[in-house]
């Protein structure tokens, strides 16, 4: 079962509109959440986190989300650009402060 | 600062094998965790060293397993292959124990079993 869930495999966004990536928990005991980025053949690379004392995190274009009443979270980006192309990863801690993984959305920015 | 090496890149093995996977932390970093990544998986967690110890541990087999060295490099050894076990392994370092705090990834190892 599932703890961490990202429902949309992929999505596609114009240029220079915003994009919108989602991310569902299911354990309110999970109180810091991360997004990674990976392009093809290379690691994931660190984006943005957001601590459950927090609502939101902004980080130049980069903006997450956290609703935990919902027990959702959302990155936004805006503007989207080529670079941004890639899959993304929401990522939470558990209780033994090991890193929980959704199995990622693959973001296409369409020129 | 050099980061997070992963060697080989690519490896292809037959069923019945064993493979050894290695990885080589940011210098100073003394955690070291061990991701398989499946497509539509997401990254599945292996385990976790941190002072040559193994301080977490996911769900996966007895075949999978792993140490660490002195110099904070790691190691991955999966014995007894299974075709399942075609996956890219993903090496990741941090200063201190815990996921709570961002980690730094290698580029991987692309297994495949034959």
């Amino acid at each position: 079962d599932q703890q961490v869930k990202q429902n949309s495999p992929s999505l596609s966004v114009q240029e220079g509109r915003i994009s919108i990536l989602n991310c569902d928990y299911t354990n309110s005991m999970f109180d810091y959440f991360l997004w990674y980025k990976k392009y093809p053949a290379e690691g994931p690379t660190f984006l943005i986190s957001i601590s459950s004392i927090k609502d939101k995190n902004e980080d130049g274009r980069f903006t997450v989300f956290l609703n935990k009443s919902a027990k959702h979270l959302s990155l936004h980006i805006v503007p989207s650009q080529p670079g941004d192309s890639a899959v993304y990863f929401c990522a939470s801690i558990d209780s033994n402060y090991q890193l929980i993984w959704g199995a990622g959305t693959k973001l296409i920015i369409k020129p | 600062k050099a980061g997070v090496t992963q060697t080989p890149r690519y490896l292809i093995k037959t069923r019945g094998q064993q493979v050894t996977l290695s990885c080589s932390p940011i210098s100073g970093h003394r955690s070291v965790s061990w991701y398989q990544q499946t497509p539509g998986q997401g990254l599945q967690f292996l385990f976790e060293y941190f002072s040559e110890t193994q301080r977490n541990k996911g769900n996966f087999p007895g075949r999978f397993s792993g140490r660490q060295f002195s110099n904070s490099r790691s190691e991955m050894n999966v014995s007894t292959l299974e075709l399942g076990d075609s996956a890219l392994y993903l090496c990741a370092s941090s200063l201190a124990q815990g996921g709570n705090q961002p980690q730094h990834f290698g580029d991987g190892t692309r297994l495949s079993i034959l």
